[in-house]
């Protein structure tokens, strides 16, 4: 069985700190992707990154980061200078390259930064 | 973005009537994957498909059936709606396994 652990429920910031959201997961496949979305007060999902089990790079976009480690069976997201229209939930999941139907997420983390 | 429309978006209805939610798809994408939502949840598995007629259980699967009839279409049944199916139903499609894109999510309330 996979599982997704989030375990920061909700993080309060205010605005312009650096934020790190956790997600650490379990699987015994090798190859699996993994994935950030953001789930803004709208409703909709939006897709964040999408990183494959055999790519450890770390990943760099805007104030946007992850930092992928198959050690610690870790994928955390980091906001540095987070601003206002950053709070939202943020969902890390995990896919087996293998199996389509095999989809894991957690349960989330609620960010809210304030002004 | 995957063109990826859901209806209808939002529907009230009375427990033990048949409830029928349509995910269409413009992407010509091979699967597809209906979600349920629910508060302090994170998104669960209801049932997917890997292509036209083939389809498989999910995580929660129990009081919902699906059918593809054709690749752009995947339809999610709730044949006699309970108030524990009241959620937020969100359709998703794929190219592959690892692509995930969501649609905009229908709001079910089952009174």
């Amino acid at each position: 069985a996979q599982k997704v652990t989030q375990a920061q429920t909700e993080i309060s910031v205010v605005e312009k700190e650096d934020v790190t959201l956790d997600c650490v997961y379990e699987t015994r496949d090798t190859t699996y992707y993994l994935f950030w979305y953001k789930q803004p007060p709208s409703g909709e999902l939006v897709f964040l990154i999408r990183r494959n089990s055999f790519d450890e790079q770390n990943e760099i976009s805007g104030r946007y980061s992850w930092n992928f480690q198959k050690s610690t069976s870790s994928f955390n997201f980091t906001i540095t200078a987070s601003q206002v229209v950053d709070s939202a939930v943020y969902f890390c999941a995990l896919i087996l390259n293998t199996n389509a139907g095999k989809s894991t997420f957690g349960d989330g983390t609620t960010l809210t930064v304030k002004p | 973005d995957a063109g990826i429309t859901q209806s209808p978006r939002h529907k009230v209805t009375e427990t033990g009537t048949p409830v029928t939610l349509r995910c269409h798809q413009t992407e010509n994408h091979r699967y597809m994957y209906w979600y349920r939502q629910d508060p302090g949840h994170g998104l669960r598995l209801i049932h997917y498909s890997y292509g036209v007629k083939d389809t498989d259980k999910g995580e929660v699967s129990d009081g919902y059936s699906v059918s593809r009839s054709k690749t752009e279409d995947f339809l999610l049944t709730l044949e006699s709606a309970t108030s524990s199916q009241t959620s937020v139903y969100f359709c998703a499609t794929g190219g592959a396994p690892g692509e995930l894109f969501f649609g905009e999510g229908s709001r079910l309330t089952v009174l």
